[in-house]
């Protein structure tokens, strides 16, 4: 079956501007998390949404938000975008709800690489 | 309260000999333990679980990883490392039947396979 498909994979924006980055999860996962991956911090939990709800929230500021369809599809949105959030932004989709069997094993897609000059 | 510990950032080996990643961690509950692989430019594909069944947990491309309890350890190795193995391996523990923001990933250790 199909994986995780984030689109784009590559994109360039400058300071100021905003994004939108899209996650199509595997067929059946209700769950979808969103992660920051950078060489200095790591990788970071940004939100998890579940049934177009969200689950939790990392701590990044307010200029990070996302949504979920009634398809499960994912969007995160960064707005007026800074030179520090350039990186790779992961989406990971698992199967479960909450305490679930399988809901902490996540399928991540490929990432959007980010770069803001 | 939980977190990991990867103890080494970079390890280099030569094709054909053994794989050892270590990785350490704390949890006030039962954990899950995972470790993924993440290839230039790609996402973390999982490589093997520990959900409270056996403590040895086998993975894809002959990756095994043992659960110690005793010693709060779960390393992950190989008999005989290939070239594709070189990637960057991450460590992450989570309550049992935790849900994605409560996943605590390590930093990393960067495998490299020199001929």
């Amino acid at each position: 079956k199909a994986g995780v498909t984030q689109t784009p994979r590559y994109l360039i924006k400058t300071r100021g501007q905003q994004v939108t980055l899209s996650c199509s999860p595997i067929s059946g996962h209700r769950s979808v998390s969103w992660y920051q991956q950078t060489p200095g911090q790591g990788l970071q939990f940004l939100f998890e949404y579940f049934s177009e709800t969200q689950r939790n929230k990392g701590n990044f500021p307010g200029r990070f938000s996302g949504r979920q369809f009634s398809n499960s599809r994912s969007e995160m949105n960064v707005s007026t975008l800074e030179l520090g959030d350039s990186a790779l932004y992961l989406c990971a989709s698992s199967f479960g709800g909450a305490h679930a069997s399988g809901a902490n094993v996540l399928t991540f897609g490929a990432g959007s690489r980010l770069t803001v000059l | 309260a939980q977190s990991v510990t990867q103890l080494d950032s970079h390890v280099s080996v030569s094709e054909g000999t053994p794989v050892l990643l270590r990785c350490n961690y704390s949890s006030s509950y039962s954990p899950s333990l995972f470790w993924y692989v993440q290839h230039p430019n790609k996402g973390l594909q999982l490589l093997l679980k520990y959900t409270s069944a056996a403590t040895l947990v086998k993975g894809i491309n002959g990756f095994e990883a043992e659960f110690k309890k005793s010693e709060t350890s779960f390393h992950l190795t190989k008999p005989s490392a290939h070239m594709s193995d070189a990637a960057e391996y991450f460590c992450v523990v989570s309550p049992f039947r935790g849900t994605a923001s409560k996943l605590t990933f390590g930093t990393g250790t960067r495998l490299q396979v020199t001929l």
